[in-house]
Parts: C-alpha cells; structure tokens; sequence
C-alpha cells in the first residue's frame, strides 16, 4: 500500500528555471513532512521538512508548500544549478505505539541542464 | 565526526547464503532502521527499533532479520529465504524525544547475489 505518492518521476530544468515536485499522502495521522536529496550511490539527506500546522517553508532556494486540506505538498527549487541534479524523496512520518516511522514516496530525478 | 556507517560498501553473496550488513552510528540516536532502495520504488522499511533489544518489522521483512544488542549496532542479516535480494541497502538512526523524525542515513551497501 502506497501511502505516499510522488510526481513527476523524472524532471529535467534549465538553470536558473524553477523545480517543483510535488506528493500527495491519505493518512491523515501524518504530522511531520520531510524531504530528501540524494546523489547517486549515496545515502539521502535531509534537505526540508514541514509539520503540517504551517502551509509554507523556506530555506534557501527551497520551499516546501503544504496544503493540509488538499493532503498534497510540495518542493519548489528556486533558480536550480547544476549541482541540485539528484533524486528527491518526500517523507511523511506517522507516530505509532512501536514508536515513528517514515513512510517514502517513489522518487524523482531531477536533471538542471547548464 | 559523528554520523553512521555502514559496511562493506559493496558485498556479493551466491545463492543460498545468508550475509549480514553492519551498522554503527555514534550520534547517541535510540532508533536505527533499515530501509531497502529499489530502482523506482523508493525506499522501503525493512525493520527498525526504537530501543535495544526491541524491534518491529517493516513494510518487507520477509526474509530478513536483525538484533540490536548495543544503542551504537543495528546489523541486518539477509537469509537465504529472501528471494530477490540485489538491491541497496540503507541504515538510518534519529533521535525519539520530540515531535521529529529526523532520520540520517548511512552511505548504503549496495547488495549483489551472484
């Protein structure tokens, strides 16, 4: 059961243009969004994260929108570089007696073309 | 430098034998979790535990078990009974305390079975 869904699955920009991923999720236990970039043959790292009594985040030239009534949200890479080429994931985590877990949506390649 | 690692960095197993993925992290986290990394799936809980010598299985356990003896170890076996298991494999730890599940990943150990 795929509680997370990611879109696009690939996306290629020119630099300096704007990247936007965006995930849908249907539990609506989930109370922490986080997103992750990883490089190939890396683990990923936590790049932004949002709980859901915010609707917009900003660090950088990455924001993350939440929609907490739509249950979508989304990473908006500001004028991307070359060097943001990597696979994002969005994450939603959920509290459970056993403890936290993260749940993960498919992925996205993202290209920036100089 | 604190963080996780991981080894061996890449391992190769023949059919039938059983392998075991080390995972240590110095950041004094309480939970660990494995995740396993497909191709256009994401990434997918396999166990995780949020003390020592206690765990939960994940979404895919099937064929996989693990221990957690020490805060700092988290070692996962993969059992002759997993029936695909090429793939990559991804530890992590966070912190518990607090509303976050702010999870850091290892460097992965990318699994192949001859």
């Amino acid at each position: 059961q795929q509680q997370v869904k990611q879109s696009p699955q690939s996306l290629i920009v020119q630099k300096g243009g704007i990247s936007i991923i965006n995930c849908a999720y249907e539990n609506t236990a989930f109370d922490y969004f986080p997103w992750y970039q990883q490089f190939p043959g890396k683990g990923p790292a936590l790049l932004i994260a949002i709980r859901p009594d915010v609707s917009e985040k900003k660090e950088g030239r990455f924001t993350i929108s939440f929609n907490k009534s739509a249950k979508q949200f989304s990473l908006h890479i500001m004028d991307s570089q070359p060097g943001d080429s990597a696979t994002y994931f969005c994450a939603a985590s959920q509290r459970e007696t056993s403890g936290s877990r993260l749940t993960f949506g498919e992925g996205t390649q993202l290209t920036v073309n100089p | 430098d604190g963080g996780i690692t991981q080894s061996p960095k890449y391992l190769f197993r023949k059919e039938g034998q059983n392998v075991t993925l080390s995972c240590e992290q110095n950041l004094n986290h309480d939970a660990m979790y494995w995740y396993r990394q497909d191709p256009g799936q994401g990434l997918r809980l396999i166990y995780y535990s949020q003390i020592v010598n206690d765990f939960q299985k994940g979404d895919i356990a099937e064929g996989y078990s693990v221990s957690r003896e020490k805060k700092e170890s988290f070692p996962l076996t993969v059992t002759s009974a997993q029936k695909n298991p090429t793939a990559f494999y991804l530890c992590a730890s966070s912190k518990i305390a607090g509303n976050y599940n702010e999870q850091f990943f290892g460097p992965g150990t990318r699994l192949t079975v001859l």
